[in-house]
């Protein structure tokens, strides 16, 4: 069974300083992982995707498959990135094919 | 491009009493997702439609959760009757492919926000 775990419920940092919110996952077969951000009042939406191996926001995930992660990180943290982030894993293939399982989220505080 | 609708947007109900959510996917989008989301937890996928066929349902609560997407536009997810748990937010989601034919973002709604008393 597929798995994605956020060891972090609460992160805070100061602006400035560099962040980093860890993802663990447990898949089978060959993993698409995303991230997905929902900031305060609005819906919950596509932040990066590892197969696009883009920076958005400034923020970058490398997916590591030896050690099974999939962390976000970015360089210098600013106080518009306090939101809730959700690390997903998608099925690619079988009868769920397109189902994301979500981690349990990591709430990001930037502080001024 | 008009996003994921949902409505109502929040339901306060009795334990027992039963309730129907709608959502309105973005248009030719294929698939269709529910989501369940208890307060502290990462969205559950609850059933996934390609156009009106269910493609997963297997975390689906079947006793007292329905679910239909008739004509592969619009969806209504019903809980009949509720329990205390199932307090949550209840997401919809929609994506323009359907089963093999790659990968693609989910859009989601804002979310329903259920309590049952």
């Amino acid at each position: 069974a597929q798995r994605v775990t956020q060891p972090e419920k609460l992160l805070s940092v100061f602006k400035g300083a560099p962040v980093e919110l860890k993802c663990n996952y447990s898949y089978s077969g060959s993993p698409e992982l995303f991230w997905y951000v929902q900031y305060s009042r609005q819906r919950l939406q596509l932040l990066l995707r590892h197969i696009s191996r883009e920076s958005i926001k400034g923020f970058t995930a490398d997916l590591n498959k030896g050690e099974t992660s999939f962390h976000l990180k970015k360089p210098f943290a600013q106080e518009e990135d306090s939101a809730m982030y959700y690390c997903a894993l998608l099925n690619a293939g079988g009868t769920s094919y397109g189902k994301l399982t979500f981690g349990q989220g990591t709430i990001l505080t930037v502080h001024p | 491009e008009a996003g994921v609708a949902q409505s109502p947007r929040y339901k306060i109900i009795e334990k027992r009493q039963s309730v129907a959510f709608w959502c309105n996917p973005i248009s030719g989008h294929a698939t269709l997702y529910w989501y369940q989301q208890i307060l502290g937890q990462g969205p559950k996928l609850l059933i996934q439609f390609q156009n009106n066929g269910v493609v997963d349902d297997s975390q689906l609560p079947k006793d007292r959760f329905s679910a239909e997407r008739l004509k592969g536009v619009d969806s209504t997810l019903k809980i009949q009757p509720a329990k205390l748990e199932d307090s949550a937010v209840y997401l919809c989601a929609s994506s323009p492919v359907g089963r093999g034919r790659g990968i693609n973002e989910q859009f989601f709604g804002p979310g329903t926000r259920l309590t049952v008393l």
